[in-house]
This record gives structure tokens, sequence and C-alpha cells, in this order.
């Protein structure tokens, strides 16, 4: 079964400051990945997804994760953050379906990013 | 749209009491998930659904029970109230599988004493 290690359960980092939140995945044949954001007091939202392609995927906000499978990693970066980006960021991931893995993802436990002005 | 909607936003219950959690989705959606976010855990699947009529178990399974009579509603029933069923449920719904965006309603507090 697939598992999801977000290393950092909480990052603090300044505004206009670059940003990294880490994810990797336990090693499988091909995966689906995703970053989900929740704001305060609100469900969950897609930020952005890694299907298959490119192994580069962007957000309409600025943030963009990069697929290594070697290093079975998605990590999600953002080059400047706004005061706005503080929220709780989700790494995600599953099997593709069609290759006997499941409709369900496995969610990391989550990173705390506050943006500090 | 209103996209999904759950009732009520929070509840306490009383160990032993059951109550119903209720999810409904407005976009057709044929994919439906229950999800439960306790602190510095993440999300965890409970059940989830891939059409009327269709349920299957997700990884904390134990303690409730759903069902799909209808593409809109996916109600999650939790019977006999534990304190470890103290959580936010989310309910989420998608338009097919994995490679379309699970859209989240607000969630649902429940404390059971």
């Amino acid at each position: 079964a697939q598992s999801v290690t977000q290393l950092d359960s909480q990052v603090p980092v300044f505004e206009e400051a670059p940003v990294e939140l880490r994810c990797n995945y336990s090693s499988s044949v091909s995966v689906y990945l995703f970053w989900y954001v929740q704001y305060p007091n609100q469900g969950l939202q897609l930020l952005l997804k890694y299907l298959s392609g490119s192994t580069l995927v962007e957000s309409i906000n600025g943030f963009e994760a990069e697929f290594n499978k070697s290093q079975t990693s998605f990590h999600l970066r953002k080059p400047s953050v706004h005061i706005s980006d503080t929220a709780e960021y989700f790494c995600a991931v599953s099997d593709r379906p069609l290759l006997g893995g499941s409709e369900k993802l496995v969610f990391g436990k989550g990173t705390k990013l506050t943006v500090n002005p | 749209n209103a996209g999904v909607t759950q009732t009520p936003k929070f509840r306490i219950l009383k160990i032993g009491q059951s109550m119903t959690l209720q999810c409904t989705q407005d976009m057709n959606h044929n994919y439906m998930y229950w999800y439960r976010q306790d602190p510095g855990m993440g999300l965890k699947l409970i059940y989830y659904s891939v059409g009327a009529g269709i349920t299957d178990k997700g990884e904390v399974p134990n303690g409730y029970n759903v069902s799909r009579s209808t593409t809109e509603d996916f109600p999650l029933r939790l019977e006999l109230a534990a304190p470890s069923q103290t959580s936010v449920y989310f309910c989420a719904s998608s338009y097919r599988g994995l490679t379309y965006e699970q859209y989240f309603g607000p969630g649902t507090r429940l404390t059971v004493t």
C-alpha cells in the first residue's frame, strides 16, 4: 500500500521568501501525485497534480512541483510567498487504477505554512 | 452550483448515540468520498462510492456505515458513537476517478463525550 511522508509539519517563512514543502512517497510502478491546500476552517482544494508527461507541474497562483521518480519525491515550491499563502498543504498519492491500484488517495499528514510579514 | 454541502457543521454526541452526517453534491459527480481529519494526521478515507448503489471501504471504516441511493447524496452513519470518532469529517466528490479533482465540502466537526 502507498504511504506518503511530509517531512515538515510546520514551515514558517517571511513574506516574499522562497519556500519548499517536501513530500516523499513509497515506491511504486506508476503513480498519480497531488497537492491539496486547506485554508483555515475550510475544506481542501486541489492545488496541482501530476498524472503523466512533463515532470514539472504548475498552479495558477505561482506554486510548482516536480515529480522525481528516482527519489520518489514530489516537492512543492514557490519562489516568493504571500501572506495569503498561509494554509496547510497536503501531498497525496495513488497507484494508477488501471494498473491494479484502487480509486483511493493516500494523504500525507500535512505541512502548515505560515507566512509572516 | 452549491458544490458539496455538508450538514450539520457542528455536533456534540454522547457516547453510544448515533447520527447521520449528510452530504449532497449538485455537480452530477459519480464518485463520492468520506474522510476524517484528525490533528497532525492528515486525512483518512472512511468509505467511498463510484456510483449510485456501489460503495466500498476505505482505510478506517470500522464504526461507520454508508449508502448511496442517488447520485447526489452520500450519507455517513455513525452507530454507537465513541470518543475515538471525535474528528472533522469531510465529504468529497469527483466526476470520475483519481485523474479528476476531488471537490471537498466545508466539513462537520463532531465531538463525542
